[in-house]
């Protein structure tokens, strides 16, 4: 069965950085195109970053643009989300989502908290 | 975000629940809704996609709809599992990225 597990989740200072992983088994990972959402505390959804099977297209939200980069390695089929200069903005559960429709996202992980506090 | 759902919605087991999100020609008008329902503490679950298809699962109790630059889920037979937020989404062409709405809280009275 499809699974998607993130991890990487953790406390960092401001400034800090942190790479998100996720692990993708029971389906043909690199025919897949996937995408980074995240969900601060108490808020909605927030859609930051979608790679192409091949990983030569990749979009950004603006909110994360030139901090956070997303990269996959199919030989493992995995999924990164590198976070640079990281602010209290962007305290959230991290989830990886694949694309099963054409931007319609429909397995996702269980998610990865980060925390960025001094 | 540029899709704006009412905040909340309510009904009593068995009533029908309906949910809009409102977009504009750069999302909406342009592109297709897909619907995703996210119990609190919980992953979200991708309930509709282009637009009125529900993927294997998903009751048809749920339903879609789309016309101009807004969309609609309709939930009929309302129960008590039907408890979550619903979030709409669709691409955006002016922001180059994806957008999901404001969400909508259901609440099974």
């Amino acid at each position: 069965q499809v699974q998607l597990v993130e991890s990487g989740g953790d406390l960092v200072k401001p400034g800090g950085s942190l790479r998100l992983s996720c692990a993708a088994s029971g389906f043909t990972f690199n025919d897949y195109y996937m995408t980074w959402v995240r969900q601060a505390p108490g808020k909605g959804l927030e859609w930051l970053s979608y790679i192409s099977s091949s990983g030569t297209t990749i979009y950004y939200a603006d909110s994360v643009r030139g901090r956070f980069t997303v990269s996959r390695d199919n030989a493992r089929n995995s999924l990164y989300l590198q976070m640079n200069s990281l602010t209290a903005a962007d305290t959230a559960v991290y989830f990886c989502a694949r694309d099963g429709w054409g931007l319609a996202f429909d397995f996702w992980g269980h998610g990865t908290m980060v925390t960025v506090s001094s | 975000s540029v899709l704006t759902q009412p905040p909340s919605a309510s009904g009593t087991p068995g009533q029908r629940v309906a949910i809009s999100c409102s977009g504009s020609s750069s999302n909406i008008g342009s592109y297709t809704v897909n619907w995703y329902q996210q119990v609190p503490g919980m992953a979200p679950k991708l309930l509709m996609h282009t637009d009125k298809e529900r993927p294997s699962g998903v009751p048809d109790r749920f339903s879609g709809s789309k016309s101009g630059t807004s969309a609609s889920l309709a939930i009929t037979g309302l129960q008590s599992d039907d408890e979550a937020d619903y979030y709409c989404a669709a691409w955006d062409d002016s922001l180059n990225g994806y957008v999901f709405g404001t969400g909508t809280k259901v609440t099974v009275l």
